[in-house]
């Protein structure tokens, strides 16, 4: 029944790691994103996809690396783990398409990732 | 670039009361959608509320209300009745509706809002 989903929903891991975390989408959505949310709660974009193509990437480190291998998914790889990237990570998706535009995002119950 | 401003980071109400979440946003853009979220304890980021730009009746849901004023930039959140439930972190997000596909959202730093009994 999820609309969004993402796991892990915790994630402890030691500096240096590489680690992935996965999103889905049940709604038939065509856009999905990637937010951070940091200490003090600030939320801001990492990534779109639309249909599977790269629409926004907000001066995010290389070291994150987004990939959507349908439209239903959405999963963040993250590399050499620092201490700076412990966060909520958030999944959302919309419908985008010129046809039918819904504007509401709809979020997944966020990623708390601690780096050690 | 747009930016939102939640000028309130903290408010509180005591259950049964009105109280009123201040948002004012920054954009050249005329036609846009305005949001506020709700994020619990759980963490789960809960849309309250939305208000398309080209529409100049304010949108309501229930006992939440918005004061939408857009030559003044301002998109106030009115929660009436306060309800224990209510208390959470409040988002405010705005969103392009013009051509093109990046449709991210701009969110506030948001205003934490205590219900007390």
């Amino acid at each position: 029944d999820t609309a969004v989903s993402q796991t892990p929903k915790y994630l402890v891991t030691q500096m240096g790691n590489d680690k992935s975390i996965k999103c889905e989408q049940n709604l038939g959505h065509d856009t999905m994103y990637w937010y951070k949310q940091d200490s003090k709660k600030f939320l801001k974009i990492m990534f779109s996809y639309n249909n599977k193509e790269l629409i926004i990437n907000e001066t995010v480190p290389n070291r994150f690396s987004p990939k959507s291998p349908d439209k239903a998914h959405l999963n963040l790889h993250i590399n050499s783990l620092e201490l700076g990237d412990s966060a909520v990570y958030f999944c959302a998706s919309s419908q985008d398409s010129e046809a039918v535009l819904q504007e509401t995002q709809y979020f997944g119950p966020g990623t708390r990732l601690l780096v050690l | 670039a747009q930016t939102v401003t939640q000028s309130q980071p903290e408010m509180s109400v005591q259950e049964a009361e009105t109280v009123t979440l201040s948002c004012t946003y920054d954009t050249s853009e005329s036609d846009y959608y305005l949001f506020w979220y709700k994020q619990p304890p759980s963490r789960q980021m809960i849309l309250v509320i939305r208000q398309e730009a080209y529409k100049q009746q304010n949108a309501t849901e229930n006992r939440f209300s918005v004061n939408f004023q857009k030559a003044a930039k301002s998109f106030s959140l009115k929660i009436s009745d306060s309800q224990l439930g209510d208390a959470a972190m409040y988002f405010c997000a705005y969103r392009r509706n013009s051509g093109g596909s990046n449709y991210k959202l701009t969110f506030g730093k948001g205003t934490l809002l205590t219900v007390n009994p």
